[in-house]
């Protein structure tokens, strides 16, 4: 049973330049949750996606966007790339709407120069 | 909005001692989830115990075992019989319960401890 699998692990982008980071739940999962994680922090709540749709959001602004597929996967886009977003971005996967057993992917790490 | 507070940035015990990693939060619900995450070098956010805001009793998962106040919004976790395997990154982190009509579903961290493990 895969569990919830990112890519790209790595990835350098200039500042200005567009990503998108990509999300496959785990098997069974419907909810995909984004988080990131900044060097030393713990990780923040960006935006979670159910039934293809946002369905709460974090406190991020709109450079930071989302899709669900119809196969629960999920992107994560990041426009006008800034120093700052440099970090780890994980994904999360749940069942529906209880989400109490929320299962991490081992992140994708963006470098922003 | 909730917050959740790690006061220790980095705790050491030597093997087979029991250590205790202390979290506060701060909330104004009365039904949530708290969890406990382990996040090794690898980076992957591993789920170590969860305690429903609604039982009373502490919740247990072999080593590991929770110290949870309600009243004092502490959450603490106990480490037995350390073993160096358990050198990591620790999240406490708070969920709101979304049957209840909470709010946002994103789990709050904490900034985490650093577990050292002295062999």
């Amino acid at each position: 049973d895969a569990g919830v699998t990112q890519s790209p692990t790595h990835l350098i982008k200039t500042r200005g330049q567009q990503v998108t980071l990509r999300c496959s739940p785990k098997s069974g999962h419907d909810t995909v949750s984004w988080y990131q994680q900044a060097l030393g922090q713990g990780p923040q709540f960006i935006f979670q996606y159910y039934e293809e749709e946002e369905r709460q959001r974090g406190n991020f602004p709109d450079r930071f966007s989302g899709h669900q597929f119809p196969n629960y996967s999920s992107e994560l886009n990041v426009n006008a790339l800034l120093l700052g977003d440099s970090a780890l971005y994980l994904c999360a996967s749940s069942l529906d709407f209880s989400g109490n057993t929320i299962y991490f992917g081992e992140g994708s790490w963006l470098t922003v120069v | 909005a909730q917050t959740v507070t790690q006061s220790q940035p980095e705790m050491s015990v030597q093997e087979a001692e029991t250590v205790t990693l202390s979290c506060t939060y701060d909330t104004s619900e009365s039904d949530y989830y708290l969890f406990w995450y382990k996040q090794p070098p690898s980076r992957q956010m591993i789920l170590v115990i969860r305690q429903e805001a609604y039982k009373q009793q502490n919740a247990t998962e072999n080593r590991f075992s929770v110290n949870f106040q309600k009243a004092a919004k502490s959450f603490s976790l106990k480490i037995s019989d350390s073993q160096l395997g358990d050198a990591a990154m620790y999240f406490c982190a708070y969920r709101t319960d979304m049957y209840s009509g909470g709010g946002a579903d994103g789990l709050t961290f904490g900034k985490g401890t650093h577990l050292i493990i002295q062999p």
